[in-house]
């Protein structure tokens, strides 16, 4: 079964940092890029990073940049995604999103359920 | 950065009816860049349309996507139950990258 598999909700302090990760099954996971999507309590889907799972090449949101960091353990077929100096605007449900292609392209055909990262003193 | 605006915010409808979503851009954008997404309570999303017309894998054909430039539409020939979702529009660009969505369509039952 093709799927995306993420870890459990966290809860963490302001100025912490967390990381999601993101286990595919049932494709070749170096064979296509994954994204990283958030949601904030009332906001737009927002776009994170991504990267080449094949050959670990990474883009982030100029948003985000700084303070995400996109990786993949190819052993393990798992993306991660770190977020630091975490603040409460930060608390939203993470998704991962596989690319149809190594490199990016123009859309997602997978998604994960989503990890729900709460930032609260 | 090109903004997706969709319309309406909520659609209440009875199964069986016809839906109609629109998305529009805030600048002309390639048709091949335009995805549409559903989302359910509770689950993960899933793509419907790229290329702003070509449905997705095991997707039903009473989903159809149409538009070019600044306005898309996502059309629901005739609802069935479990079509009663949110619904996203979504575009990408490329200098820099950047993917950008929609503020969602809730279909509801009526």
């Amino acid at each position: 079964q093709v799927q995306l598999v993420q870890s459990g909700a966290e809860v963490k302090k302001p100025g912490a940092s967390v990381k999601v990760s993101c286990k595919a099954s049932g494709y070749t996971f170096t064979r296509h890029g994954m994204h990283w999507v958030r949601q904030a309590p009332g906001q737009r889907l927002e776009w994170m990073g991504w990267i080449n799972a094949g050959n670990g090449n990474i883009k982030y949101s100029q948003k985000f940049q700084g303070r995400v960091t996109i990786t993949r353990d190819t052993s393990a077929s798992t993306a991660y995604m770190e977020l630091s100096s975490l603040r409460s605007e930060d608390t939203a449900v993470y998704y991962c999103a596989r690319d149809p292609y190594g490199d990016y392209s123009w859309y997602f055909d997978l998604w994960g359920r989503g990890t729900l990262v709460t930032v609260s003193s | 950065e090109i903004v997706l605006t969709q319309s309406p915010g909520t659609l209440s409808l009875s199964p069986g009816e016809r839906a109609t979503l629109s998305c529009r851009a805030s600048q002309s954008i390639s048709s091949s860049y335009l995805a549409w997404h559903q989302q359910k309570p509770g689950q993960a999303p899933r793509l419907l349309i790229y290329g702003a017309s070509s449905r997705a894998t095991g997707i039903p054909d009473r989903f159809s996507g149409s538009g070019s430039g600044t306005d898309f539409t996502l059309t629901i020939s005739r609802l069935e139950p479990e079509d009663f979702a949110v619904y996203y529009c979504q575009q990408h660009g490329s200098s820099p990258l950047m993917y950008t969505f929609g503020q969602g369509t809730k279909l509801e039952i009526k």
